[in-house]
This record gives structure tokens, C-alpha cells and sequence, in this order.
């Protein structure tokens, strides 16, 4: 079965700066790829999502990059600000599928 | 529409005791997900179902956890007899089905938190 492997588990930086969380995934047929925001104490939210037929998407200060051959998957937030900090999580299913396979999560934290 | 809705919110229960966690998932959604989150393990898929018939449960620990969907409206989360290591927090989510812009977004309730003493 499929597995998503996220990196790193815990993020510090400073506000202002880029963060950039990394995923891999084991099968090939994965093709959507979606990254949740969990605030402390929380729910899971959804923040962006990507399908394989797209390299790269933005919304804003989020992005998310696609490598299909090598099998990896990257979030990226521009210009940190404090409601930034939360547990990041990516995931991927496999096409016709509803299961999400999920990554172990990074914390990310923004220091003032 | 009110999102995903888990009841109780807590639990606090002691080893042996049974327990059940209630999920009602977003008016129109035909898929329903249950996971557990713990700092050891993160977010764990216990069991899926599609138009309240259960398709994967490769998920569930063991025998001691059960999962029913009487309705699309209702599903329930049994565990019996609990034991300390199910302390975690239990999480229901809904879908729509495959394709289209919303393809697999997942919506996630406010979660049930569950201590076995």
C-alpha cells in the first residue's frame, strides 16, 4: 500500500522567512495530494491540494510543487506570520480512491 | 451547514468500560472516515465507509473496536472494553465522492477526546 514520509517533524523560523515541508510517496498511481492545517487543540483543515496532472499550484502566500518521477511533493509559505505556527500534514490517495494516506505531520513554528 | 458534528467532546472512562464515540457527517457527503491521532502514531485511518457500507478496516487495532453506519446521517465508534493505550483523540470526517473540483476533500469534526484511566 501506499506510504507518505514528511520531513522535517519540526520547523522553526523566523517571521517573515519561507518554510518549506517535504513529502514522498511510495506508489505511483498516488495522484492527488492534499496538505491539512492542524491548530493546536483543533481540526485538521484542509489548505491546498494538487493533482498529478499539475506541477505547481499557489493560493496566495501557499504553494505547492509536484515531482512525479521522484515521487515528492513540497508546501511552501512565503512571508511566516505567527498564525502560520500549527501541525502541517500532507497525504495522498490513489486515483478513484477516497482513502488519504497521511505523513506524520511537522510542526511548524513562527518566532516573533 | 453545521460541518461534521462528534459527540461527547471528552470522554474520560475506566479500563474495562465501554465506549462510544457518535459522528454525524455534512448533509450530502456519502463517505465517512474514522481516524485516531496520537503523538506515537499521528493521524491513523481506523475505517472507511461509502453509502454507510463499510469498504476498508484495515485500520481497526483489534477486535475490541467496532464501527457501524445505521444511517447516512449517524455512525458510531464502539470500544469494548477500553484499555489505557486507547487514550487519543478520535476524529470523524466526510467526503463527496471522486471528481470534480472537491475531489477527496476530507471535512473533519472537531474530534472526541478520549481518556481511558
Amino acid at each position: 500500500g501506499e506510504n507518505v514520509e514528511q520531513h522535517p517533524s519540526t520547523l522553526s523560523v523566523q517571521e517573515g522567512d519561507s518554510a518549506v515541508i517535504k513529502c514522498t510517496y511510495s506508489d505511483s498511481a498516488s495522484n492527488y495530494f492534499p496538505w491539512y492545517k492542524q491548530e493546536l487543540g483543533k481540526r485538521p483543515q484542509l489548505i491546498i491540494d494538487i493533482r498529478s496532472n499539475v506541477g505547481e499550484k499557489k493560493d496566495q502566500r501557499i504553494a505547492v510543487t509536484l515531482n512525479k518521477t521522484a515521487k515528492h511533493f513540497s508546501l511552501h509559505i512565503t512571508e511566516t506570520q505567527p498564525e502560520d505556527s500549527a501541525v502541517y500534514f500532507c497525504a495522498a490517495s490513489m486515483r478513484g480512491a477516497q482513502k488519504l494516506v497521511f505523513g506524520q505531520g511537522t510542526r511548524l513554528t513562527i518566532n516573533p | 451547514d453545521a460541518g461534521v458534528i462528534q459527540s461527547p467532546r471528552h470522554e474520560v472512562t475506566e479500563m474495562g468500560q465501554e465506549v462510544t464515540l457518535r459522528c454525524k457527517p455534512i448533509s450530502g457527503h456519502d463517505y465517512l472516515f474514522w481516524y485516531r491521532q496520537t503523538m506515537m502514531r499521528g493521524l491513523e485511518l481506523l475505517i472507511y465507509f461509502n453509502n454507510n457500507v463499510p469498504i476498508d478496516d484495515s485500520g481497526m487495532p483489534e477486535d475490541r473496536f467496532s464501527a457501524k453506519m445505521p444511517n447516512a446521517s449517524f455512525s458510531t465508534l464502539k470500544i469494548q472494553p477500553s484499555e489505557p493505550r486507547d487514550s487519543a483523540v478520535y476524529f470523524c470526517a466526510s467526503s463527496l465522492p471522486a471528481g470534480g473540483p472537491s475531489r477527496s476533500t476530507q471535512y473533519f469534526g472537531p474530534g472526541t477526546r478520549l481518556t481511558v484511566l
